[in-house]
This record gives structure tokens, C-alpha cells and sequence, in this order.
């Protein structure tokens, strides 16, 4: 158990619709990232946060956006879902911004019908 | 580093061998390094670590060599077990923040 919680564990949905995802970080960290595991692209970066503030942007398109909050959760919402969203979105956490380990949460697994 | 998108290449080892998982990074300017490992079902578990001033670094039963001149990073498990059985991959961090790029990964399947 690396400390990061992550709900739901299983979300299914249709396309058009808008879900969030959600993340607590380990406790102590600071820093909050979300990733996209697909068949097809592997493990990528979305985006990162550090102490509520959007820190780097990976490939993250328009239709998603994130934020962390004060008590240092974040969500990631996804809107106007499509087939292609489907996969697993991880959170991670680290205590650093920066050339820190980042600590992975179980994942939440997306299947947009 | 660059994702290889389906591909997966697999090593199969017996139990109680020593395995070798090879990665090649893409990113000159990487500072640091990381090996995951992940099973079915779960995130990506770290494993370990290293950053480019180093070139080798010991855990327990695992060790990690960076080869900067070749971009290449190895891991090294000795007397694999069947709780190894996983995919693991590598990550490198050479970006600003602390954004990962990750591998296409390798699955390791243990034989007993």
C-alpha cells in the first residue's frame, strides 16, 4: 500500500457524459500527479500539481482539467467523454516538486461504453 | 524512454536465476531515474531509484546500473521469486517539474 487512495475504483459510463476522479496523496506530500495508462499509449503524464498550484502539463487535452485543493486532495474531471477515454488514471504523490519518487495510487478504471 | 505503445517484450526466467530488465532512455538531459514494477490490477509500485551522478545502486535483491554515455538502464534481480512476476518499467524524469516518461515496460514471468 503506497498511501495514495484513489475513488472510485471503477467507473463506467457513456460518451458525452463527465466524470471526476479522486485523489488523496500520501501524507506530507505536497505534490500531486495524474497519469493515463491505455493499451495502446502506455503510462502517460496529464498533468502535476504542487501545493495547489498546476505545476507541468503533459498530454492532457482541453476536455479534461484537474486541481488540487487546500487540504492537498485533487480531482481530475473528464468531460464529453469519448470510446478512446476508456483506460486507467492514475494518481501519484510525491513530497517534492521536483526529482522526487512519486508514489502510485491503485488506479481508477474508466470504460466509457 | 519513449513509449512503444502494445509492444511488450517478455523475459522468462526460472525461479531462484538472476533477471535482467534493459531499458533504453531517450532524454539526454534525465537527472533521474526510476524502476517500477506493476501487477495486474495494481498502480506501479515503486522499486528503485537512481540519479546521474551515480552509475550503480544496490536495494534489496535488486540493483539498478545507469549508463549515461549509451543512454541505457538496467535492472538486476537476484534469485527471482514467483512474487516477481510483473511488469516493470523504467521512467525517467528529465523534464521540468517533476513530470515521468515512461517505457514501454517488460513483463517478467518467474517459472517454477
Amino acid at each position: 500500500d503506497s498511501g495514495v487512495t484513489q475513488t472510485p475504483k471503477h467507473l463506467i459510463t457513456a460518451t458525452g457524459q463527465r466524470v471526476t476522479l479522486r485523489c488523496s496523496p500520501r501524507s506530507g506530500d505536497l505534490s500531486v500527479y495524474w497519469y493515463q495508462q491505455s493499451l495502446d499509449q502506455g503510462l502517460q503524464f496529464l498533468i502535476q500539481y504542487y501545493n495547489g498550484e498546476e505545476r507541468a502539463k503533459g498530454n492532457i487535452l482541453e476536455r479534461f482539467s484537474a486541481q488540487q485543493f487546500p487540504d492537498l486532495h485533487s480531482e481530475l474531471n473528464l468531460s464529453s467523454l469519448e470510446l478512446g477515454d476508456s483506460a486507467l488514471y492514475f494518481c501519484a504523490s510525491s513530497r517534492l516538486a521536483y526529482t522526487d519518487t512519486q508514489y502510485f495510487g491503485p488506479g481508477t478504471r474508466l470504460t466509457v461504453l | 524512454g519513449e513509449n512503444v505503445g502494445l509492444h511488450l517484450p517478455t523475459l522468462s526466467v526460472q525461479e531462484g536465476d538472476n533477471s535482467i530488465i534493459n531499458c533504453a532512455y531517450s532524454n539526454s538531459a534525465s537527472d533521474y531515474f526510476i524502476w517500477y514494477k506493476q501487477e495486474s490490477g495494481k498502480g506501479p509500485q515503486f522499486i528503485i531509484d537512481i540519479r546521474s551522478n551515480m552509475d550503480k545502486r544496490q536495494g534489496q535483491r535488486v540493483t539498478v546500473l545507469l549508463n549515461k554515455t549509451v543512454k541505457h538502464l538496467s535492472l538486476q534481480i537476484a534469485a527471482t521469486q514467483p512474487g516477481d512476476s510483473a511488469v516493470y518499467f523504467c521512467a525517467e524524469n528529465g523534464a521540468a517539474g517533476n513530470k515521468l516518461t515512461f517505457g514501454g515496460g517488460t513483463r517478467v514471468l518467474v517459472k517454477p
